[in-house]
């Protein structure tokens, strides 16, 4: 069973500053079964990032993703006020999981 | 554009059955994707309950396999979820999605959710 854990738990910046969130696996992924998510507070999850690193249909650019075996990080370049959120990553393997997740909020 | 509508009881009494249904549409739930359910409780992170495929192939969560069926009805574009002995740890949003396979897993399409409480 694969265990991801993110950090930081919370990572508090200003609008414009680059955010990077970290996502440890406790074995290694397949680069194609991980993802990442945005959750916004009374909202579902949106998927952000597929394959580790492509762009799900109408995310901006300013969100990457990279990352391989146990070590993936998400990146936003320059903060938008509607990126504060919390970001989930997942793995998709016999049973698939999600990350305890990373807050974003407005320093 | 696909779309998920899940609905049910939002009220459970302690030891009883879960009972939700994802209503698919916008597309067919026979195309090649898998269709999951996962939970939120209040203010925590996200849990896979389990996933069907349309030819009625499944696969849980092992933490909750024993109480969990998902099962799939194609004339009515839809797929259900029954969780059974439910307890207060239950409580929680239970959304449904659509786990798309190429070009790689993900839950690209989400329902809205619905807030399911275990009380008597």
């Amino acid at each position: 069973e694969i265990v991801l854990t993110q950090s930081p738990g919370t990572l508090s910046l200003s609008p414009g500053e680059r955010a990077t969130l970290s996502c440890r696996a406790s074995q290694s992924v397949s680069s194609s079964y991980l993802a990442w998510y945005q959750q916004k507070p009374g909202q579902a999850p949106r998927l952000l990032i597929y394959g580790a690193s492509s762009r799900a249909t109408g995310i901006p650019d300013r969100f990457s993703g990279s990352g391989s075996g146990t070590d993936f990080t998400l990146t936003i370049s320059r903060l938008e006020p509607e990126d504060f959120a919390v970001y989930y990553c997942q793995q998709y393997g016999s049973s698939p999981r999600f990350g305890g997740g990373t807050k974003v909020e407005i320093k | 554009q696909v779309q998920l509508q899940e609905s049910g009881p939002g009220l459970v009494k302690p030891s009883g059955t879960l009972s939700l249904t994802c209503a698919v549409s916008g597309g067919s739930i026979s195309s090649s994707n898998w269709w999951s359910w996962v939970r939120q409780p209040p203010g925590k992170g996200l849990e896979w309950i389990g996933e069907i495929y349309h030819s009625g192939s499944t696969n849980y969560n092992p933490s909750l396999k024993s109480r969990v069926t998902i099962s799939v009805d194609k004339s009515k574009n839809q797929f259900s979820l029954k969780l059974s002995s439910v307890t207060a740890a239950d409580t929680a949003v239970y959304y449904c999605a659509r786990d798309r396979i190429v070009p790689a897993h993900a839950f690209d399409i989400w329902g809205q959710g619905t807030m399911v409480t275990v009380s008597s």
